[in-house]
């Protein structure tokens, strides 16, 4: 299995221009997540997926978009890159651990590296 | 408000030493506690879980502590090695909550030679 994986590794971006980061997981989990690191701050949600077809907004969703059309694959979209978007995109996939009241194991892809210029 | 904070921010010691590293939280209601280890320019992995009723887990060389009464975790090291040079992350879940997952900031750990 090659769990959670991401592409690109890395990109520039100059202000105002879009791309789409891609998220796949083979464990056939159900959940998803995007998430940014940015230095001196813990992971911060940005948006989230708890099944094929639907979204959720998560802490710090503004100027992002997702979606989740297949099971496996998880899109995180950037309309009109800005230079506060610079940081490290982690995309995580986890499914309910039984018996814990809803706890939820994650397991992160590798990330990618953006910076918008 | 939820929050996880972590102590102390960096760490440097030696191989072969032990370190002990903390995490207190804010989050509620409490569903369970994770230490995750990152390497530099990887993701998270997770080191140890626990729910409310444990009050410890190990992992080899990882051993971590929860007082759910304090809010309190840590992560003790034992005999530490050039490889766990990382950031150690403090990670709470709220119950039935996909999304109020709570990050700490992290622990950066150096083990020089």
């Amino acid at each position: 299995n090659a769990g959670v994986t991401q592409t690109p590794k890395f990109r520039v971006l100059k202000t105002g221009q879009s791309m789409t980061l891609l998220c796949a997981q083979d464990m056939n989990h159900e959940y998803m997540y995007w998430y940014r690191q940015d230095p001196g701050m813990g992971l911060r949600l940005i948006h989230y997926s708890v099944g094929e077809g639907t979204t959720a907004k998560g802490e710090v969703p503004d100027g992002y978009n997702v979606s989740r059309l297949k099971k496996q694959n998880f899109l995180l979209g950037l309309e009109s890159a800005a230079p506060s978007q610079t940081s490290v995109y982690f995309c995580a996939s986890s499914y309910p651990m039984i018996g814990t009241g809803g706890t939820y194991e994650q397991y992160f892809g590798p990330g990618t590296r953006l910076t918008v210029t | 408000k939820n929050q996880v904070e972590q102590s102390p921010q960096s760490l440097i010691i030696l191989e072969g030493k032990n370190c002990t590293l903390q995490c207190n939280y804010t989050v509620s209601p409490f569903s369970n506690l994770r230490w995750y280890k990152q390497d530099t320019g990887r993701g998270p992995v997770s080191l140890t879980i626990m729910t409310f009723s444990e009050n410890t887990k190990s992992n080899g060389r990882y051993t971590a502590t929860l007082d759910a009464d304090t809010k309190q975790s840590s992560l003790h090291i034992t005999a530490s090695q050039l490889s766990d040079s990382a950031s150690y992350i403090c990670v709470v879940s709220a119950y039935s909550s996909a999304s109020k997952i709570i990050f700490g900031s992290g622990t950066r750990l150096s083990i020089r030679p």
